[in-house]
């Protein structure tokens, strides 16, 4: 039962490097999230999608590309990585729009030097 | 816009105390309510929820009540245990699915 899945789970990058997160969920979910995490900072939405094809702008998006050709992927690209970009990230998913149906991944560490 | 705002920790207790972790919400309208823990090294679990004024949420022995007039979740437990030491995150969620977080509170409990 895989349920949200990211990889890697470690990474350090340089700046100005590129990378990309991949989230795949096995869930049949329409709806799927990017959060990243900041020390005392809470999750913060970075983009979403609410299906394939489709993605939207959360609150902090740039220095993030996302895409969504299938329902079960979700990769999140960093294109010039930045110091500022060092968190956690966080894939999640659902199926619709209530609240306890959002699964999360186990994160992904992401570090900028 | 929304928002969250939880009490600061990190908050240390003893096995056994009583938990109270503040956590008040600006929204427009009511929006459902939750509550997730994030054990070390994981991702985060919804913990408990709630959907409308004065519902109750509950779960693992935590609850929390839905409080209109205060704008308030706050979470509670009669007596905790060492292995519930995480850090907590309110949360509401917003049209289309979007949840807003507080900046969660670290708990830790001594044996």
């Amino acid at each position: 039962n895989a349920g949200v899945t990211q990889t890697p789970k470690f990474r350090i990058l340089k700046i100005g490097q590129s990378m990309t997160l991949q989230c795949t969920q096995d869930m049949n979910h329409n709806y799927m999230y990017w959060y990243r995490q900041d020390p005392g900072m809470g999750l913060k939405l970075i983009y979403y999608s609410v299906g394939a094809g489709i993605t939207d702008k959360g609150e902090v998006p740039n220095g993030y590309n996302v895409s969504r050709s299938t329902t079960e992927d979700f990769p999140l690209r960093l294109e010039l990585a930045a110091p500022s970009q060092t968190s956690v990230y966080f894939c999640a998913s659902s199926y619709g729009r209530d609240g306890n149906t959002i699964y999360f991944g186990e994160g992904s560490w992401l570090t900028v030097v | 816009g929304d928002s969250v705002t939880q009490m600061e920790g990190p908050v240390t207790l003893s096995e056994e105390a009583f938990l109270t972790i503040n956590c008040t919400y600006t929204a427009t309208g009511y929006p459902s309510l939750f509550w997730y823990v994030q054990y070390p090294g994981e991702g985060l679990q919804l913990l408990l929820k709630a959907t409308k004024a004065d519902d109750k949420g509950s779960n693992k022995g935590f609850e929390a009540t839905y409080r209109k007039e205060t704008t308030s979740f706050h979470l509670e437990k009669g007596s905790v245990q060492v292995s519930d030491s995480a850090v907590y995150f309110c949360a509401l969620i917003q049209q289309g699915g979007k949840l807003i977080f507080g900046q969660g509170t670290e708990l830790s409990v001594k044996p």
